[in-house]
């Protein structure tokens, strides 16, 4: 089955700086991948997926991520944080054989006033 | 707009009781999933489904069974709960290939003691 692997449990910023979260993925075929957010006692929503074409793919509020098949990652970036985008965020893959999506251990963002 | 509804929202358990978790979706979609959340873990599925009549196993089925009596119904059944499983449990609903966005419940706070 595929995997990912998110290598920062925790990313402190500050408002108004860049932002880019890790992700990694493990799927022998062509993946399908995600980027959701959580934020404090809610479920996860989505902020942007990649099927295929243009590997830069654009979100809400903002944010944006990067396909690169050679370096099997996905990770998203934010030009500007805001204290608004603290939360945590979770990278997923599945694949377009209907297998379930399976998520990373996810990375916790807090951006600091 | 799609609706995935969970109940309880918390549930306090005994060790060895028999636990029900339900999920309603309005979305019409045919794939239904249960995932638990814990710290460092991130999200782990448990079982899944492709539609009414049908589960299949996950990465963590053991100790959970689960019911898709319906296209808008999906259970996740503790027979004999154990305090490893003290957890935050979410179910999601989504389509299939390129339209498997994932829509998250608010999540079911599980406490056995």
């Amino acid at each position: 089955a595929q995997s990912v692997t998110q290598p920062d449990a925790r990313v402190t910023v500050s408002e108004g700086a860049s932002l880019q979260l890790r992700c990694k993925y493990s799927y022998s075929a062509t993946p399908y991948l995600f980027w959701y957010v959580q934020y404090p006692r809610q479920g996860l929503q989505l902020l942007l997926k990649y099927y295929s074409g243009d590997p830069v793919v654009q979100g809400v509020n903002g944010f944006e991520a990067e396909f690169s098949k050679s370096n099997s990652s996905f990770h998203l970036r934010k030009a500007s944080v805001h204290w608004s985008d603290s939360a945590v965020y979770f990278c997923a893959v599945s694949g377009n054989n209907n297998n379930a999506p399976r998520f990373g251990a996810g990375t916790k963002l807090t951006v600091k006033p | 707009e799609a609706a995935v509804t969970q109940s309880p929202r918390n549930k306090v358990a005994v060790t060895g009781g028999k636990v029900t978790l339900s999920c309603n979706q309005t979305n019409n979609h045919n794939n239904m999933y249960w995932y638990r959340q814990d710290t460092g873990h991130g999200l782990r599925l448990i079982h899944y489904s492709y539609g009414a009549g049908s589960t299949e196993k996950g990465d963590i089925p053991d100790g959970y069974k689960a019911s898709r009596p319906s296209q808008e119904n999906f259970s996740l059944i503790l027979e004999l709960a154990t305090p490893s499983q003290t957890s935050v449990y979410f179910c999601a609903s989504g389509g299939t290939g390129s339209q498997n966005t994932l829509y998250f419940g608010a999540g079911t706070r599980l406490s056995v003691l």
